[in-house]
């Protein structure tokens, strides 16, 4: 399975402020994915993160508020845009890798408070 | 209706218990089911998948999908503490979408 790293794992910001969020992959995948976990809930897909193309964005989430940036193989950032305390959650990536196509290997995440 | 439902729990049991986790689901057309694990403060990691109906075991962990019902089960034999975490089940719609039950918290007491 591939090892992926976040970073920031952990962050609070200011309500009105923009954070990115950067996902880091040991190995070249072609699919990644942003999803969001608030608090007590499960977690919800935003967007899938092709390389060389647009993000796909699920309904209820939109590029002007979650611009994802793809540049290559082993990297994607996720921006959290001008923020408001409802956009505290915990932020994922996650890929998919090797073989099994459908099988999805999730980041540690990143821990987002808005004041 | 909620695609996947899963009942939150949490769920408290002694040591050396069997434990069932369940979920149902709405659409009769999901082939792929997942079983997650999460630790506080971690990102979920991947137990066990199935595809299709029947079971599935790895070492103390069994999967098992029942299709005609929309249920999906996993049950952990000889609890340990280790395995206090939160339990995700989820299915694959479409291409590579995951969509996941709401979690069950469960508690190993020693």
């Amino acid at each position: 399975s591939a090892v992926i790293s976040q970073k920031p794992s952990r962050d609070i910001c200011q309500r009105g402020t923009s954070l990115t969020i950067q996902c880091q992959v040991d190995s070249q995948v072609t699919m990644m994915f942003w999803y969001r976990q608030q608090p007590g809930q499960s977690l919800t897909l935003i967007a899938t993160a092709n390389q060389g193309s647009e993000a796909t964005y699920e309904s209820g989430f939109v590029i002007d508020k979650f611009p994802i940036s793809r540049p290559n193989l082993t990297f994607s950032t996720l921006t959290v845009s001008n923020m408001s305390p409802e956009d505290s959650s915990i932020y994922l990536c996650s890929v998919t890798s090797g073989v099994a196509k459908n099988i999805q290997y999730f980041g540690a995440g990143t821990r987002l408070s808005v004041l | 209706q909620k695609e996947v439902e899963q009942d939150p729990g949490p769920l408290s049991v002694p040591e050396g218990a069997i434990v069932s986790l369940n979920c149902t689901y709405s659409n009769s057309a999901f082939q792929y089911f997942m079983w997650y694990r999460q630790y506080s403060r971690k990102g979920p990691e991947l137990l066990m998948y199935t595809y299709s109906s029947g079971n599935k075991e790895d070492g103390r962990f069994t999967a098992q999908v029942d299709k005609s019902s929309k249920y999906i089960s996993l049950f952990i034999r000889d609890s340990q503490p280790s395995d206090s975490a939160t339990y995700l089940c989820a299915i694959i719609q479409g291409a590579q979408k995951l969509v996941f039950g709401q979690g069950t918290r469960l508690t190993i007491n020693p």
